[in-house]
């Protein structure tokens, strides 16, 4: 079975160093992974795929076939970065997703 | 356009009472998505339709069921409320790729 792992359910960092959150995905085919983010009072958006391979708000993260995962980087946190990230996994072209159960990443001036 | 739009924003329910949840999606996408998102947890996919059909279905009961409508709004109802229904019911809507999140209707069966 499809499963997303996010081991971390807090990360607390100061504001300028870098964040890592990691993502751990089983899965035999072919997936597409995700990054969705919350802030504070808003509803869930997505924050980057891998497919895309961009760069969204200083964000970066790089799907590992061979190590199963997809950690989301930044090398320089922002105290406007505090959220909750969840890490998804899509395994179908409908687009149905699996999610981990989250990190919440404060960061502290 | 106000993207996905959720109705009720909260809602109180008894144990065995029956609940419907609302959901319009964002101009332009015909498949609606639900998902079920506990507390602490991350959402869990319950259901997505498209063309007014049940498309695919994550491991949730027949008490969960669904409608999408001509104008691709599309209902949620959960009969015979548990206890452990009480989650955060979001919808999502999709045209050709990306997903886009409602704000969620809060549900808590008492």
């Amino acid at each position: 079975a499809q499963r997303v792992t996010q081991p971390e359910k807090l990360l607390s960092v100061f504001k300028g160093a870098p964040v890592e959150l990691k993502c751990n995905y089983s899965y035999s085919g072919s997936p597409e992974l995700f990054w969705y983010v919350q802030y504070s009072r808003q509803r869930l958006q997505l924050l980057l795929r891998h497919i895309s391979r961009e760069s969204i708000k200083g964000f970066t993260a790089d799907l590992n076939k061979g190590e199963t995962s997809f950690h989301l980087k930044k090398p320089f946190a922002q105290e406007e970065d505090s959220a909750m990230y969840y890490c998804a996994l899509s395994t179908d072209s409908w687009g149905k997703l699996q999610f981990g159960a989250g990190t919440q990443v404060v960061v502290t001036p | 356009d106000a993207g996905v739009t959720q109705s009720p924003t909260h809602l109180i329910k008894t144990r065995g009472q029956q609940v419907t949840l609302r959901c319009s999606p964002k101009s332009g996408h015909d498949t609606v998505s639900w998902y079920q998102q506990a507390l602490g947890q991350g959402p869990q996919f319950i259901f997505q339709y498209y063309e007014e059909e049940e498309r695919q279905r994550g491991n949730f009961p027949d008490r969960f069921s669904g409608h999408q409508f001509p104008n691709y709004s599309s209902e949620l109802n959960v009969n015979a409320l548990l206890l452990g229904d009480s989650a955060l019911y979001l919808c999502a809507s999709s045209g050709s790729e990306t997903q886009y999140f409602g704000p969620g209707t809060r549900l808590l069966v008492l």
